[in-house]
């Protein structure tokens, strides 16, 4: 079954708004939160991460809030621009393999 | 630091020949993954190798699947026998343990007529 569940499937935008991105997990063993980003016919990058002992975390215009107790995490883009559009991943993993689950992804699409 | 290779970037073959794939991961990471990216998916885990140990396996690596990482640096992934359900984007991925970011390969995406 689905470790990750992400929503929405699909997301557009206008310049300069924010886009948000919101994920859900059940297994509290997870300890890592990591967002990718992948562009057409390239793996994906690692856009920014967060570990549970904190609820945010910002660099430039990427935020991710977490609620652990809630079992969510959600991916913030202020300020979105057009190269910001891309297919967007949330995933997770517990110290030990590290092996990733990914969410099934989001199409965002930044108007000029 | 020059990345995580991957060769070939794109593979087409016919139903039943088998297929190898090449990782090269950065030198200095001795965690190397491997997921399978189907379209509109996001990547799911196959398998993962320590140094040259194979050290766990997903369901999702049948029969026909097999990787081996020789030295502990550079990875192959094979599949015999291939089936049109294996056409998908293969992606490799190197780990840095200091900060447990996955560095991923460009992928190699199969195609299977």
């Amino acid at each position: 079954q689905q470790q990750v569940k992400q929503s929405p499937q699909s997301l557009i935008v206008q310049k300069g708004g924010i886009s948000i991105i919101n994920c859900a997990y059940e297994n509290t063993a997870f300890d890592y939160f990591p967002w990718y980003q992948q562009f057409p016919g390239k793996g994906p990058a690692l856009l920014i991460a967060i570990r549970p002992d904190v609820s945010e975390k910002k660099e430039g215009r990427f935020t991710i809030s977490f609620n652990k107790s809630a079992k969510q995490f959600s991916l913030h883009i202020m300020d979105s621009q057009p190269g910001d559009s891309a297919t967007y991943f949330c995933a997770a993993s517990m110290t030990g393999a590290n092996n990733l689950f990914f969410g099934t992804g989001t199409r965002l699409t930044v108007i000029p | 630091d020059t990345g995580v290779s991957q060769n070939p970037r794109h593979k087409i073959t016919k139903r039943g020949q088998n297929v190898t794939f090449r990782c090269d991961p950065i030198s200095e990471h001795n965690r190397l993954y491997w997921y399978r990216q189907t379209l509109g998916q996001g990547p799911e885990f196959l398998t993962y190798f320590q140094n040259e140990a194979q050290l766990e396996k997903s369901r999702l690596l049948s029969d026909r699947f097999s990787a081996e990482r020789p030295k502990g640096s550079f990875s192959t992934l094979e599949i015999q026998r291939t089936e049109q359900g294996d056409s998908a984007m293969y992606l490799c991925a190197s780990l840095n343990t200091g900060t447990y970011t996955q560095y991923f390969g460009p992928g190699t995406r199969l195609t299977v007529l």
